[in-house]
């Protein structure tokens, strides 16, 4: 069974850090594209970060750049998402998604449940 | 403000048919990406509805369809039942932004 796995969500504080890791199963990791999808309270989705297959290339969201950082490590089957420098806007909850195609140009077919990230003092 | 636009909300009656427009620029859909769309039941993560822009995965009933033309996209279902009381959302790729962008979400109400 395909499965995706989100860790590391929590409280933090404005202007903490946070690390999500996303533990992968089911598939091989290595050939597709991955991607962070968030969704704050009672609002829609925004793609916030997504890496190609072999890390190559990545994506980041206008609203996160230079201050979130995302990689996978392919022999762990690990997707994660380093965030630094947070605000309360960066509340949500946090999915991590399979792409269905070695980049990330395409949909994505396989979701996690999610993990919650909370950004107050 | 999303990149691609939807109705905040539509609603039918049951057995109805209605449609979800998904309205893009020359940048995503009109510049050919493929358009997805995914169902978020109440209190659930989303999942992958149709894709590219007319398949649907296995298990998903053929009430749901997907067409595109020029800038913008369609979800249709058919045949409305209560339980597809969801959020749905479009799902493109923008070559001005270089990634993936959503559609700012539908609500349908079964009435």
């Amino acid at each position: 069974e395909v499965q995706l796995v989100e860790f590391g969500g929590g409280l933090v504080q404005p202007g903490g850090s946070l690390r999500l890791s996303c533990s992968a199963s089911g598939f091989t990791f290595s050939t597709y594209a991955m991607h962070w999808v968030r969704q704050a309270p009672g609002k829609g989705l925004e793609c916030v970060s997504a890496i190609s297959s072999n890390g190559g290339k990545t994506y980041y969201a206008d609203s996160v750049k230079g201050r979130f950082t995302i990689s996978r490590d392919n022999s762990k089957n690990t997707l994660y998402l380093q965030m630094s420098s947070l605000r309360p806007e960066d509340t949500a909850l946090f999915y991590c998604l399979k792409g269905s195609s070695p980049y990330y140009y395409s949909y994505m077919d396989v979701w996690g449940k999610g993990t919650t990230v909370t950004v107050s003092s | 403000q999303s990149v691609l636009t939807q109705p905040p909300s539509v609603s039918g009656a049951p057995g109805q048919r209605v449609t979800i427009s998904c309205t893009g620029s020359s940048s995503n859909i009109g510049a050919g990406y493929d358009v997805h769309w995914y169902q978020q039941l109440p209190g659930t993560a989303p999942k992958l509805l149709i894709f590219d822009p007319s398949n649907r995965p296995s298990g998903v009933p053929d009430r749901f369809s997907g067409s595109k033309s020029g800038t913008s996209a369609s979800l249709a279902i058919t045949g409305l039942q209560a339980d597809d009381e969801a959020d749905y959302y479009c799902q493109s790729y923008d070559s001005s932004l270089s990634g993936p962008v959503f559609g700012g979400g539908t609500k349908v109400t079964v009435l």
